[in-house]
Formats: structure tokens, sequence, C-alpha cells
């Protein structure tokens, strides 16, 4: 079954208003979540590393103020779209970053959050 | 220069053939590997992954790594329709444990 789940899977927004997407692991405590954009027939471009109690961290380009990431539980991890635009219309899928077994680091995807702002 | 390279494609294959993916990276001290499959309007599922230089095999895939190259691909065997999709290579940044990514090739089996 998954082990990482995002809600909502999709969502309709008008421009102007803000968008809460989560992010879930279930059933284990992730050390790190990075947060991915997906835009239309391109690649994954990171946006953040979030880890558990501290502030996220963004790529250069990326608004901090307009993307805020909260990571308040080893579980969760949110990813808030302020006054959403139009050009904001994306794919967001979070990968989830298991501390280290006996095999080293695991990572699982979301299945990912399509946001589109109308 | 991208730091990770794919050719766009789409790369077109008949059924039952090798499809081959091809991949080079720009940070020479990358040490992990890994190759995504991601179906349209989905989030990119594990194929395969690859620390070590040389050839690593489950099932119909082949991982080859050449370090010296800084060339990762991916070999296909017996490609079946449902193999199309877009394949991600990626590699993994020595800092923060980041995964950069390509742009990603398009592979069609056509039956």
């Amino acid at each position: 079954g998954a082990v990482v789940s995002q809600h909502p899977s999709w969502v309709i927004c008008k421009s102007g208003t803000s968008v809460k997407i989560e992010c879930r692991s279930l059933d284990f405590q992730a050390t790190t979540m990075f947060w991915y954009r997906q835009f239309p027939k391109q690649s994954l471009m990171l946006m953040a590393t979030s880890n558990e109690g501290s502030k996220a961290t963004y790529e250069q380009g990326v608004e901090k103020d307009k993307f805020l990431i909260n990571h308040a539980s080893l579980t969760l991890s949110t990813l808030t779209v302020t006054s959403a635009h139009p050009e904001d219309s994306s794919f967001y899928i979070c990968r989830v970053l298991v501390a280290p077994g006996l095999a080293g680091y695991e990572q699982y995807f979301g299945p990912g959050t399509r946001l589109t702002v109308t | 220069q991208k730091e990770v390279e794919q050719n766009s494609g789409p790369l077109s294959v008949p059924e039952g053939a090798i499809a081959s993916l091809n991949c080079t990276y720009s940070d020479r001290g990358s040490q992990s590997f890994f190759w995504y499959r991601q179906y349209s309007g989905k989030s990119p599922e594990l194929i395969m992954f690859i620390y070590s230089n040389g050839d690593k095999e489950d099932g119909r895939f082949t991982a080859q790594l050449n370090k010296a190259s800084q060339y990762v691909s991916l070999l296909i065997r017996d490609s079946q329709p449902s193999d199309s999709a877009t394949y991600l290579c990626a590699v993994n940044q020595r800092v923060g444990n980041k995964l950069v990514f390509g742009a990603g090739t398009i592979l069609r089996v056509k039956s």
C-alpha cells in the first residue's frame, strides 16, 4: 500500500486565494520531506527541503513568502500556496526521506496534487 | 550545462525490442543514480537505483553506470506497450540528499 499520501489529490481555486497541500508519511517517521513542482511536459523541479521543527530551505528562485512550508511533525509537512495565480497551476509532489536503516536511506514520492488556479 | 541531461525523445520501439535510455550528469562527485517511470498525471515510480560502476539487472531492466564518463543508462528488454511512459533520470546530490531530475525521455512502445 501507499506509504506517502497527499491531500488533496486535486484542487481548483480562484486567483488570489490560498491553498494548503498536505504530505503525510504513513506508518513511519520522515526525517526530511522535499517539495517538487512539475509543469506540463517538464521535469520535476525542487522547490524546498523541509526538516521537522526547523525552517524550510528554499531553492533559488522560489519565493518563500509565497510558498509557505510547515513541517510540524515527523509525519506531516504542508505547503501553502499563498495568493495563488494562474501561473502557479502545476503538479505538486512531495518526496519523503526515511532515516537510514540497514539499507541506508529510503525515499518515497507522494501521489501528487494537481493545482489549477482560475 | 544542465545538471542532468536526457534526450527528450520520443523514443519509439516495437514491442519486444530493447529500449535504451541515456542520461549524463555534471556533478562528478554524485554517488547515487535513479531511474523513475512516470505516467501522465501520475507521480514518478522508482524503477531502479545504482551506486556502483557497471551493470545492475532487475527483471527486464538493466541500469548501467559509468562514473568516469558521467553516464547512466537504462535498458528495457522485451519492451511492452505498458512500458510507454516518460522515464526520468535522477541524481542524488552529495549535500542534502536532494534529487535532481533530468527532463525525461518519452518512450513509446508500439504493438
